[in-house]
């Protein structure tokens, strides 16, 4: 059972480039999230999905874009790559019946780390 | 809006010794609370939660956790640490009462030395 799988593990951009982080679930969870992790600040909530078509933001969402086209895809795409999103990305999946309350548990991938240079 | 702290940055314990890791939240709406607990190199894995019902939550590895409304407190406890136990530690709560994404403390960091 793979549950979330993220790629790359390990990229290095340059500033102002672009580049998309792939993630897909195989748990058929309806709700998708992409958190980034910093040194000492815990893990940031970017944007996150409740379905195929609909995403919402977290609450760093600037500089990022998502696209919900499928239950099992969530990919974040960086447009024009900066230093401040050196982090480690975690994508993460969970499955809730009802709309509003929390889900029973989120699973988590394990990580992608980006430098900006 | 919610928000969670932690109050404590790095927990020091020796084997064997017990240890409470700190957490306090805001919440003006219905109160779901979370721990959760990354290891080395890896993602995050739920350790408990607090949903509704008995005030004291029990969770994987021995831990447990007490919810406190009137300190708006959702403390984490284990009596007695192993090495294994040395990770770093998530309290979490919902973003907003309608949705499910959680957002997370700066966490703490413990360590377990013999």
């Amino acid at each position: 059972n793979a549950g979330v799988t993220q790629t790359p593990k390990f990229r290095i951009l340059k500033i102002g480039q672009s580049m998309t982080l792939q993630c897909t679930q195989d748990m058929n969870h309806n709700y998708m999230y992409w958190y980034r992790q910093d040194p000492g600040m815990g893990l940031k909530l970017i944007y996150y999905s409740v379905g195929a078509g609909i995403t919402d933001k977290g609450e760093v969402p600037n500089g990022y874009n998502v696209s919900r086209s499928t239950t099992e895809d969530f990919p974040l795409r960086l447009e024009l790559a900066a230093p401040s999103q050196t982090s480690v990305y975690f994508c993460a999946s969970s499955y809730t019946l009802y709309t509003g309350t929390p889900a029973d548990t989120i699973y988590f991938g394990e990580g992608s780390w980006l430098t900006v240079v | 809006a919610q928000s969670v702290t932690q109050l404590d940055s790095q927990v020091p314990v020796f084997e064997e010794a017990p240890v409470e890791l700190r957490c306090n939240y805001s919440s003006s709406v219905s109160v779901y609370l979370f721990w959760y607990v990354q290891y080395p190199n890896q993602g995050l894995q739920l350790l408990l939660k607090y949903l509704s019902g008995s005030t004291l939550v029990k969770g994987i590895n021995g831990f447990e956790a007490e919810f406190n409304k009137s300190q708006t407190s959702f403390h984490l406890r284990k009596p007695s640490v192993h090495i294994s136990d040395t990770a770093e530690y998530f309290c979490a709560v919902p973003l907003r009462q309608a949705g499910t994404a959680l957002i997370f403390g700066k966490g703490t960091t413990l360590s377990v030395s013999s």
